[in-house]
């Protein structure tokens, strides 16, 4: 099973600041990893798919980067409605895998 | 518009059963994978299950394998997910979610529901 590790576990930052998440894959997932959003109450959302692909709907200040075992979520300068749950996961073999989870709180 | 509506949770003793089911519309069913994603209580995310459109080809965890059985109804666009032989562990909101062009990815998700296995 492919182990997938987010950091930080929290990151503290203000609203306009950037925010970079990491996923780090315990062997190559190639470009097969996705990010999702999750607020408290809510279902996740997809942002990022293959690695650096927005899917529909996902404002532009949201963008992926990385292959093989690394991987970065950038948000280019946070909205207050940003501040959530972050995770990643792989599709790369079965079974399908999520990271920890990187919490996004408002400093 | 997308919608999907689980259905199905509840209560139940360690060792029971319990079938859940997730109500597609806005998308023509029979032609995307979908999935069942868990989330125990405060923690993170876990992939329990997979079907392809047609059904033919399923996947499940390890921690649920023997236990769980994905399934589909295309003519009633329904998803279900029989939990048989549960554990405390399995304590968590199921989510039903479908599969981006049956690429691994979950672009749509329902709201869930909450299964509890306790004594």
């Amino acid at each position: 099973e492919i182990v997938l590790t987010q950091s930080p576990a929290t990151l503290s930052l203000s609203p306009g600041e950037r925010a970079t998440l990491s996923c780090r894959a315990s062997q190559s997932v190639s470009s097969f990893l996705a990010w999702y959003q999750q607020k408290p109450g809510q279902a996740p959302r997809l942002l990022i798919y293959d690695a650096s692909n927005r899917a529909t709907g996902i404002p532009a200040r949201f963008s992926g980067s990385g292959s093989g075992t690394d991987f970065t979520l950038t948000i280019s300068s946070l909205e207050p409605e940003d501040f959530a749950v972050y995770y990643c996961q792989q599709r790369s073999n079965w079974p399908h895998t999520f990271g920890q989870g990187t919490r996004l709180e408002i400093k | 518009e997308v919608q999907l509506l689980e259905s199905g949770g509840g209560l139940v003793q360690p060792g029971g059963s319990l079938r859940l089911s997730c109500a597609a519309s806005g998308f023509t069913f029979s032609s995307y994978a979908m999935a069942w994603v868990r989330q125990a209580p405060g923690k993170g995310l876990e992939w329990v299950s997979a079907i392809i459109g047609s059904g033919g080809t399923t996947y499940s965890a390890d921690s649920v394998k023997g236990r769980f059985t994905i399934s589909r109804d295309n003519s009633k666009s329904t998803l279900y997910l029989q939990m048989d032989s549960l554990r405390a562990e399995d304590t968590a909101l199921y989510y039903c979610a479908r599969d981006i062009a049956g690429r691994g990815y979950l672009d749509y998700w329902g709201q869930g529901t909450l299964v509890t296995v306790s004594s």
